[in-house]
C-alpha cells in the first residue's frame, strides 16, 4: 500500500520567513495530492491540492509543488504569520478509491 | 450545506461501557471515512464506506470495534466494551468520487472520547 513520509515533524520560523515542508510517497499510481491544516482543537482542512497533471499550484502565500519522478511533494508557505501556526498534514491518493494515505503531520510555529 | 455533521461532540464514559459515535456526510458524497488521532499514533484511517459499503476495515484496531452505514445520509462507530487506550479524537470525513473536487475529504467536527 500507500506509504507517505513527512519532514521535519516540528518547524520554528521567525514571522515573515518563510517555511517549507516536504513529502515523499511510495505509490507511483497516486495522482492526488492535498495539504491540510488543523488548528488546535480544529478538525483538519484543506488547504490547497495538487493533482498529477501540474508541477506547481500557488494561492496567495501557500504553494505546492510536485515531482513526480521523485515521488516527492513540498509545501511552501510565504511571509509567515503567526496565525500560520498550525499541525500541517500531506497526503497522497489514487484517483481511484478516493483513500487518503496521511504523513505524520508537521508542527509549524511562528515567532512573532 | 452544514458539512460533515458528527455528534456527540464530547463523550466521557467509565471502562466497558459501550459508546456510539454518530456522522452525517455532506448530501452526495459516496464515500465515508472514520480516522483516529491521538497524540502518539497521529491520524489513522480506521474504515471506510462506498456507496454504504464497508470497503477497507483493515485500519480497526479489534474486535471491540464496529462501524455501520445504513443508508448514504448516517454511520455509526461503536466502541464496546470501552478501554482508557481508546480515548482519542475521532473524526469523520466525506468525500465525492466525481466532480472538479474528487477526493477532496471534508472533515467533521470531531467527538473527543474520554474512557475513565
Amino acid at each position: 500500500g500507500e506509504n507517505v513520509e513527512q519532514h521535519p515533524s516540528t518547524l520554528s520560523v521567525q514571522e515573515g520567513d518563510s517555511a517549507v515542508i516536504k513529502c515523499t510517497y511510495s505509490d507511483s499510481a497516486s495522482n492526488y495530492f492535498p495539504w491540510y491544516k488543523q488548528e488546535l482543537g480544529k478538525r483538519p482542512q484543506l488547504i490547497i491540492d495538487i493533482r498529477s497533471n501540474v508541477g506547481e499550484k500557488k494561492d496567495q502565500r501557500i504553494a505546492v509543488t510536485l515531482n513526480k519522478t521523485a515521488k516527492h511533494f513540498s509545501l511552501h508557505i510565504t511571509e509567515t504569520q503567526p496565525e500560520d501556526s498550525a499541525v500541517y498534514f500531506c497526503a497522497a491518493s489514487r484517483s481511484a478509491g478516493n483513500k487518503l494515505t496521511f504523513g505524520g503531520g508537521t508542527r509549524v510555529l511562528v515567532k512573532p | 450545506d452544514a458539512g460533515v455533521i458528527q455528534s456527540p461532540r464530547h463523550e466521557v464514559t467509565e471502562m466497558g461501557q459501550e459508546v456510539t459515535l454518530r456522522c452525517k456526510p455532506i448530501s452526495g458524497h459516496d464515500y465515508l471515512f472514520w480516522y483516529r488521532q491521538t497524540m502518539m499514533r497521529g491520524l489513522e484511517l480506521l474504515i471506510y464506506f462506498n456507496n454504504n459499503v464497508p470497503i477497507d476495515d483493515s485500519g480497526m484496531p479489534e474486535d471491540r470495534f464496529s462501524a455501520k452505514m445504513p443508508n448514504a445520509s448516517f454511520s455509526t462507530l461503536k466502541i464496546q466494551p470501552s478501554e482508557p487506550r481508546d480515548s482519542a479524537v475521532y473524526f469523520c470525513a466525506s468525500s465525492t468520487s466525481g466532480g472538479a473536487s474528487w477526493n477532496e475529504q471534508f472533515f467533521g467536527p470531531g467527538t473527543r472520547l474520554t474512557v475513565l
